[in-house]
């Protein structure tokens, strides 16, 4: 089966554009989440989605930043006026909802250059 | 506060040599879950173990091997007889969840090169 595809794989914007990246998680796994990661670092947290609850949005960095989902499918990471802080590779994850944190299965990421 | 400390940011080793990445965690809770990726060149995250803070066996599984360590709040990964392949980020991860799904807590990671 498919693992978590995202799109675009590379992206590069000019400072002040908005940017959209999808995500395509695993089939039937309910749990989905957004990371990003700047050059050198490692992972941070931005939304986590878990089936038809209410997403937990505590780690976007600012209100340009929303993300949304489309039942337990695909997702959206929208980053609005976009600054050159934001150049990073986004990383989608998904995992079951089973007994415990489960094994996230990460997908390639879309490596964002604000320039 | 969760947080994971990954002290070494770099290690380079010649093939074959045993090499130990480690990592240590905070936590108030007392159920949680510790996780090993490896991010090799491509850059795709692979998940290698999780393992939970009631179970502090000792894993082995081939060349990789886990020590975890409550006392210490440790769980440090050691690869034995290293080989080119192994050459990658390797990531230390936490979640305080005992059930159902929250967000890792990600260490800073430790770049690992194997020289052959």
């Amino acid at each position: 089966g498919a693992g978590v595809s995202q799109s675009p794989s590379n992206k590069v914007t000019e400072k002040g554009k908005d940017v959209e990246l999808r995500c395509d998680p695993i089939s039937g796994h309910t749990a989905l989440y957004w990371y990003r990661q700047r050059l050198g670092q490692g992972l941070e947290f931005l939304i986590y989605f878990q089936g038809n609850s209410a997403p937990d949005k505590s780690g976007l960095p600012s209100d340009r930043f929303s993300a949304e989902r489309t039942g337990e499918s695909v997702s959206t990471l929208t980053i609005q006026r976009t600054q050159q802080e934001d150049s990073a590779v986004y990383l989608c994850a998904s995992s079951l909802s089973a007994g415990g944190p489960g094994e996230q299965y990460f997908g390639p990421g879309t490596r964002l250059t604000v320039t | 506060a969760q947080k994971v400390t990954q002290a070494q940011t770099e290690i380079s080793v010649v093939e074959k040599e045993d090499v130990t990445l480690d990592c240590v965690y905070e936590t108030r809770d007392t159920t949680y879950y510790l996780f090993w990726y490896k991010q090799p060149p491509s850059g795709e995250l692979v998940f290698l173990i999780r393992r939970n803070s009631f179970d502090e066996q000792n894993e082995i599984s081939g060349r990789y091997s886990w020590n975890f360590q409550k006392s210490t709040s440790s769980f440090n990964f050691t690869i034995t007889a290293s080989q080119v392949v192994d050459s990658a980020v390797y990531f230390c991860a936490l979640s305080e969840a005992w059930s159902g799904n929250t967000p890792l807590v990600f260490g800073k990671g430790t770049r690992l090169s194997v020289i052959a």
